[in-house]
């Protein structure tokens, strides 16, 4: 059975703060993985990862997968407040000829003032 | 900018009712996918589709059904509310054949009483 795992579950820091967010996954037909940042609506993109060793990045996220461990991990330096959400992390299993994507029960960051 | 528009975005049903939610892209895109969010489980996948006129089951269809006769639409009916249905639906949708971002609607508020 395909499985995505978030940890930790939850976290609080202080703004000014870098944290690092776990995902890690066991499928049987890996395609990529991609990260989301959900604040009470519909999550947005933030990174697709296909290949290991590359780090993807975007102002203070980066992110970057290891395949042979079968892992991610998003990083956020300097954390602010308009930081605080629910990170998801996906894998796209790409069974038949489709997409397929299974998410992660995601992590909440709360970034205090 | 449409991407994937879902209706309604609240809905109160009594139990037993029965219902449909909407859901549109105008991406031509060929993946489409119903999920719900509830707190703590992350996003579960109900049903998807590779294209028009193919649909299958995710992790959590019971009491769902789906259709998919155009590349367009893709809804979901509730064929009989239960309370256990009370949850947040998003419709998404991504190209398919390729690696690709997943795209989400704005979400379904939807309360079973």
């Amino acid at each position: 059975e395909d499985k995505v795992v978030q940890s930790p579950l939850s976290l609080v820091v202080h703004e000014g703060d870098t944290v690092t967010l776990n995902c890690s996954y066991e499928v049987t037909n890996f395609r990529s993985l991609l990260w989301y940042k959900q604040e009470k609506k519909a999550p947005t993109f933030l990174f697709m990862l296909t290949s290991s060793g590359i780090e993807k990045k975007s102002g203070r996220l980066s992110s970057i997968l290891d395949k042979k461990e079968l892992f991610s991990i998003l990083n956020i330096t300097a954390t602010q407040t308009g930081d605080s959400a629910v990170y998801l992390c996906a894998v796209d299993v790409g069974r038949f000829t489709g997409n397929q994507f299974y998410f992660g029960t995601g992590t909440s960051l709360t970034v205090i003032p | 900018n449409a991407g994937v528009t879902q209706t309604p975005k609240f809905q109160v049903l009594k139990t037993g009712q029965s219902m449909t939610l909407q859901c549109a892209q105008d991406m031509n895109h060929e993946y489409m996918s119903w999920y719900r969010q509830d707190p703590g489980m992350g996003l579960r996948l109900i049903h998807y589709s590779v294209g028009a006129g193919i649909t299958d089951q995710g992790e959590v269809p019971n009491g769902y059904n789906v259709s998919r006769s155009t590349t367009e639409d893709f809804p979901l009916r509730l064929l009989s509310a239960a309370p256990s249905q009370t949850s947040v639906y998003f419709c998404a949708s991504s190209e398919g054949d390729v690696p690709s971002t997943i795209y989400f609607g704005e979400g379904s508020w939807l309360t079973v009483v």
